[in-house]
């Protein structure tokens, strides 16, 4: 299986605040990795595919960037609607796994 | 819009079978092209993958269960299923049915259901 490692797993910030999580892939796995956002008691909703795509109706302070084993996600300026929890998963190979969850709190 | 919903027990027993079915709404789940998953949250943890329906029939489960799930897709209803047997309490877990869909070549869950807790206890 590949192991997806999130960091930090957790982070305190500001609303207006820039903040960006990493994620990195045991192998290589190209362009195949998502980024979802879960807030408490409510499924995961999908942010970004495949690396750097922009899923529709997703604010575009969000961003993602990367390939291979490295990836990240920025949002540029955070607001209230932003204090969740963040996780990625890769869509490279099954079974399909996710990062640990990065929890983004107020500062 | 498409919309999907679980529905099943929310109470199993340890030994027994699990069994939650997804109704979707919105589409039809013989469209073809989208792959049909079953994903648990353990309580205040991740998510991890239980397995897929294609829409051919083709199924693939995480070879963590051990052989203990089955999915299975009633298209005539427009629902899939998910049972897993053999149900200790680390099954217990938010049961989420979600689709998958292809985007460009690159595949990433974009519906989810409002998710279901299963409890195992006696």
């Amino acid at each position: 299986d590949i192991q997806m490692t999130q960091s930090p797993s957790s982070l305190s910030a500001s609303v207006g605040d820039r903040v960006t999580i990493t994620c990195r892939a045991s192998q290589t796995i190209s362009s195949y990795l998502n980024w979802f956002q879960q807030k408490p008691g409510k499924a995961p909703k999908l942010l970004i595919y495949a690396a750097s795509n922009l899923q529709g109706g997703v604010p575009s302070r969000f961003s993602a960037s990367g390939s291979g084993t490295d990836f990240t996600l920025t949002i540029s300026s955070l607001q209230p609607e932003d204090f969740a929890t963040y996780y990625c998963q890769q869509s490279y190979s099954a079974p399909i796994t996710f990062g640990q969850g990065t929890r983004l709190q107020i500062k | 819009q498409v919309q999907l919903q679980e529905s099943g027990p929310g109470l199993v027993k340890p030994s027994q079978t699990l069994s939650l079915t997804c109704t979707v709404s919105g589409g039809s789940i013989s469209s073809g092209g989208y792959y049909w998953n079953w994903i648990r949250q353990h309580p205040r943890k991740g998510l991890e993958w239980i397995g897929y329906i294609y829409d051919s029939g083709s199924t693939y489960y995480n070879p963590s269960l051990k052989s203990r799930g089955t999915i299975s897709v009633d298209t005539s209803k427009n629902q899939f299923s998910l049972k897993l047997t053999s149900v200790t309490a680390a099954d217990t877990a938010v049961y989420y049915c979600a689709r998958e869909t292809r985007y460009s070549g690159y595949d990433a869950i974009d519906y989810w259901g409002q998710g279901s807790l299963v409890t195992v206890s006696s």
